[in-house]
């Protein structure tokens, strides 16, 4: 089953619009969480790197008062995509980190701002 | 040179065939290396996951590692129409993963 719940999976709305996208483990502590992008037919872009009870490392050209990131409990962290365009319509994945183990994904949400 | 290439294909083979997908990469700092899987709109799923140099098998896949030519491998056995997916070689100095861009795969009935 899964081990990062993320959602929602899908959403729709109009530009201007902030949309919060949150990201759960289950069954363990997740002291990072990695956010990624994903546009079509390409990788995985990461964007900010979330410890718990700290702030988030964006990475270069990642815009932080855009892209917020909340990481405030073991569990649970969210990004939200502030004043959305349609340029920021995207693929958009959280992954725990946990030292050098192996990591895993989430769902991932698909954005579509109009 | 990007950090770590992938060849996107599309690659497209018969049922039952044997599929061959490969990374290389430049940085030679790399000691953790895996292979994710991705459905359609979906989250990576990691298939397999090696240290180091060496072989690793799990069922039908196998993966390869050559840090002295720095070059990854993902082989898959009879490989089975559920197989389609874009297969994704990822890997690793530390926490942070870099990624390849992808194959995409499609075994035909």
């Amino acid at each position: 089953g899964a081990v990062v719940s993320q959602h929602p999976s899908w959403v729709i709305c109009k530009s201007g619009t902030s949309v919060k996208i949150e990201c759960r483990s289950l069954d363990f502590q997740a002291t990072t969480m990695f956010w990624y992008r994903q546009f079509p037919k390409q990788s995985l872009m990461l964007m900010a790197t979330s410890n718990e009870g700290s702030k988030a490392t964006y990475e270069q050209g990642v815009e932080k008062d855009k892209f917020l990131i909340n990481h405030a409990s073991l569990t649970l962290s969210t990004l939200t995509v502030t004043s959305a365009h349609p340029e920021d319509s995207s693929f958009y994945i959280c992954r725990t980190g946990s030292g050098n183990q192996p990591q895993h994904f989430g769902d991932g949400t698909r954005l579509s701002i109009l | 040179q990007k950090e770590v290439e992938q060849d996107p294909g599309p690659l497209s083979v018969p049922e039952g065939a044997i599929v061959s997908l490969n990374c290389t990469y430049s940085n030679s700092a790399f000691q953790y290396f895996m292979w994710y899987r991705q459905y359609s709109r979906k989250g990576p799923e990691l298939l397999m996951y090696t240290y180091s140099s060496g072989n690793k098998e799990d069922g039908r896949f196998t993966a390869q590692v050559d840090k002295s030519s720095k070059y990854i491998s993902l082989f898959i056995r009879d490989s089975q129409p559920s197989d389609s997916a874009t297969y994704l070689c990822a890997m690793s100095a530390g926490e942070k993963l870099v990624f390849g861009k992808g194959t995409k795969l499609t075994v035909n009935p």
